[in-house]
């Protein structure tokens, strides 16, 4: 059972312009949202991440916004330079302190000059 | 701190044959994750474990599969016979306790003929 789903599965977006990917969950029991970035050839890494008692979180060019009643979240990314391509995966932790993350099923995201 | 290692970094080997897939956690992290990624199927979590102890194995595939956490700073993760299919890129990641944040190693790539 996939618990968080992710979209889209593949991403073009010109350089300076905004790159949204969206994801929706349904257990609710879910209580700490991170979103991991993976260059090829390498390990996802942290990103941003968001807790649901808050509606936005904003790292430099990376916001997260997140709609509790609707559960779901996005991941913004303003002015998409080149360097930012790469596969984005959203997840969900449940019970926060054990650690144990369900990952979407990731985005490729390719900036184009 | 040199962060999660994992050893090899590719391995090609042919059906029916054992595979054996180490890692190396951050020194103090009490989580550690084995993680499979394909196209198809993403980031799917196979095991983890909890201060060397085996929490969640559900997402072991088979009994091909095993996972062994002798102590704090080794792991290793086990395929016998393997088969095609098994083919793979194969993470490590660990975690300290409440931090939410996974590391990631590079990866083991692993291809069975």
């Amino acid at each position: 059972q996939q618990q968080v789903k992710q979209s889209p599965q593949s991403l073009i977006v010109q350089k300076g312009g905004i790159s949204i990917i969206n994801c929706a969950y349904e257990n609710t029991a879910f209580d700490y949202f991170p979103w991991y970035q993976q260059f090829p050839g390498k390990g996802p890494a942290l990103l941003i991440a968001i807790r649901p008692d808050v509606s936005e979180k904003k790292e430099g060019r990376f916001t997260i916004s997140f709609n509790k009643s609707a559960k779901q979240f996005s991941l913004h990314i303003m002015d998409s330079q080149p360097g930012d391509s790469a596969t984005y995966f959203c997840a969900a932790i449940s019970n926060f302190g054990n650690e144990k993350l369900t990952f979407g099923t990731g985005t490729r995201l390719t900036i184009i000059p | 701190d040199a962060g999660v290692i994992q050893s090899p970094r590719h391995e090609v080997t042919e059906m029916g044959q054992e595979v054996t897939l180490r890692c190396k956690p951050i020194s103090g992290h009490d989580y550690l994750f084995w993680y499979r990624q394909t196209m198809m199927r993403g980031l799917e979590l196979l095991i983890y474990f909890n201060n060397n102890v085996p929490i969640d194995d559900s997402g072991m595939p088979e009994d091909r599969f095993s996972a062994k956490m002798p102590n704090a700073s080794f792991s290793t993760l086990k395929i016998q016979p393997s088969e095609p299919r098994d083919s793979a890129v194969y993470f490590c990641a660990s975690a300290g306790v409440g931090t939410g944040e996974l590391f990631f190693g590079e990866g083991s790539r692993l291809t069975v003929l």
